[in-house]
């Protein structure tokens, strides 16, 4: 069964570090990986879709990767901000089955001015 | 806008009320899917539905119904719930497998049960 888990439950970081969220799968057989944004009380909005096949993928400050071999992905934030505060999400795909994420249990981030 | 809707953002039932929640997307996606997330809690998936057909049931109770007319429009028809069901819940669209997959999520329908 796909686990997801992601450390640390929370972070609070002053405005301008840099920092890196860290998301772990148990099954490497995965389809992709997506990694979201929540706000409080709010949906979710996607930040970066990785293919199994891709390393990487960058968007703005944003950048993640992909180790499938290691069950492992990093969500690199450069420069944080203050309206970068909010819960992180990482989900995986199954290779197999039906289409559906599993879900982290989230990073929760506060960048303090 | 996300490019999935979801109607009501808040709603309050009580226990012996019949209510729905609606979703529909305008994106061309083929799948869509019921999540609850409640405090402290991963996201739990309700149901999938591939090309309105019912794909996956994640053993959810029988008072949620969900209905899936055609491949824009989800319902998920509520009744006799429980106060333990006041969560978010949730809505997703994507391409499933016929694409390159990824998820479009919905703002949520805040949901408490008095």
């Amino acid at each position: 069964k796909q686990e997801v888990t992601q450390i640390p439950a929370a972070l609070s970081v002053p405005e301008g570090e840099n920092l890196v969220l860290n998301c772990s799968f148990t099954d490497s057989a995965i389809y992709n990986l997506q990694w979201f944004r929540q706000d409080p009380g709010k949906g979710l909005t996607s930040l970066l879709l990785i293919q199994s096949s891709q390393r990487e993928q960058t968007s703005g400050r944003l950048n993640a990767s992909l180790d499938k071999s290691s069950g492992r992905s990093t969500l690199y934030i450069a420069a944080s901000q203050p309206g970068d505060s909010a819960t992180y999400l990482c989900a995986v795909d199954l290779a197999s089955g039906t289409y559906k994420y599993i879900f982290g249990t989230g990073t929760r981030l506060k960048v303090l001015a | 806008e996300t490019g999935v809707t979801q109607t009501p953002r808040h709603l309050v039932m009580g226990m012996t009320n019949k209510k729905s929640l609606k979703c529909e997307q305008h994106l061309g996606h083929n799948a869509m899917y019921w999540y609850k997330q409640s405090a402290k809690k991963p996201l739990e998936l309700m149901f999938v539905y591939n090309f309105k057909e019912q794909t996956e049931n994640n053993s959810v109770p029988s008072r949620f119904s969900p209905e899936c007319p055609n491949s824009s429009h989800l319902f998920l028809h509520l009744h006799t719930l429980q106060p333990e069901d006041s969560a978010l819940y949730l809505c997703a669209s994507s391409q499933g497998r016929e694409g390159p997959g990824g998820y479009t999520f919905g703002s949520g329908t805040r949901l408490t049960v008095v």
